[in-house]
């Protein structure tokens, strides 16, 4: 059942270009993530918002913001992609109460960068 | 700083064979270790979440074991079918970032028929 709805799919662009990818979670969660994932398959964290709070931010460049406008919602932009950042993008959701939760993944937004 | 290794990338068995993966940690904070699967075209879900209170946890066939002492856990199953073809994740959380979930870098396995 899926509660982590992540658009687009895929998403191709060119080099200097702005992209937007957005998130919404049903599930009632507090914390929302981004994390991404390489073409090695790496899982890495990038962001994450609690109560549209930013707690988590490990030393992504500049270009990359999160946006909220409420707890169900975490989107990412890009200003000016570049092409090492071709790469799945994986939202996630927590309850955001406690000590190691269960992290609920979207399918992921695929981005290439030509 | 916190960090899952994650040796083996890929594994390949047939059907019924036995499955093994480890992993390593490394962090100052008290510990919680997980598996999370990702099967093709879908993101990662938990598999199976290992507490240091129980040090074993199971689910679908799967059995996670942690050592303390060599600050090492395990995934394994008896015997594996062609449907638990996927991308297995051990990764940790520890307080006080415990918001931070810390992936190991996957093990793909492919079980053929």
């Amino acid at each position: 059942e899926t509660a982590v709805f992540q658009t687009p799919n895929y998403h191709v662009t060119q080099v200097g270009n702005e992209v937007s990818f957005n998130c919404k979670q049903t599930l009632g969660h507090d914390t929302m993530y981004w994390y991404k994932q390489d073409s090695k398959k790496l899982l890495k964290i990038m962001f994450s918002y609690n109560n549209k709070q930013l707690i988590v931010n490990e030393t992504v460049p500049r270009r990359f913001s999160p946006q909220s406008s409420d707890k169900a919602h975490l989107n990412l932009r890009i200003k000016s992609v570049e092409p090492e950042d071709s790469a799945v993008y994986l939202c996630a959701s927590s309850f955001g109460g406690g000590v190691a939760e269960t992290l609920y993944f979207g399918s992921g937004t695929r981005l290439t960068v030509l | 700083g916190d960090s899952v290794i994650q040796m083996q990338g890929q594994v390949t068995l047939s059907e019924n064979d036995f499955l093994f993966i480890n992993c390593t940690y490394s962090t100052t904070g008290y510990p919680t270790l997980f598996w999370y699967v990702q099967y093709s075209g879908e993101g990662p879900q938990l598999l199976l979440q290992v507490t240091t209170a129980n040090n074993k946890g199971s689910s679908r066939g799967f059995e996670a074991t942690y050592d303390k002492g060599t600050t090492s856990f395990h995934l394994q199953k008896t015997s594996v079918q062609e449907i638990d073809s996927a991308v297995y994740y051990c990764a940790m959380s520890s307080m006080p970032n415990y918001n931070v979930l810390y992936f190991g870098s996957g093990t793909k396995l492919t079980v053929e028929p």
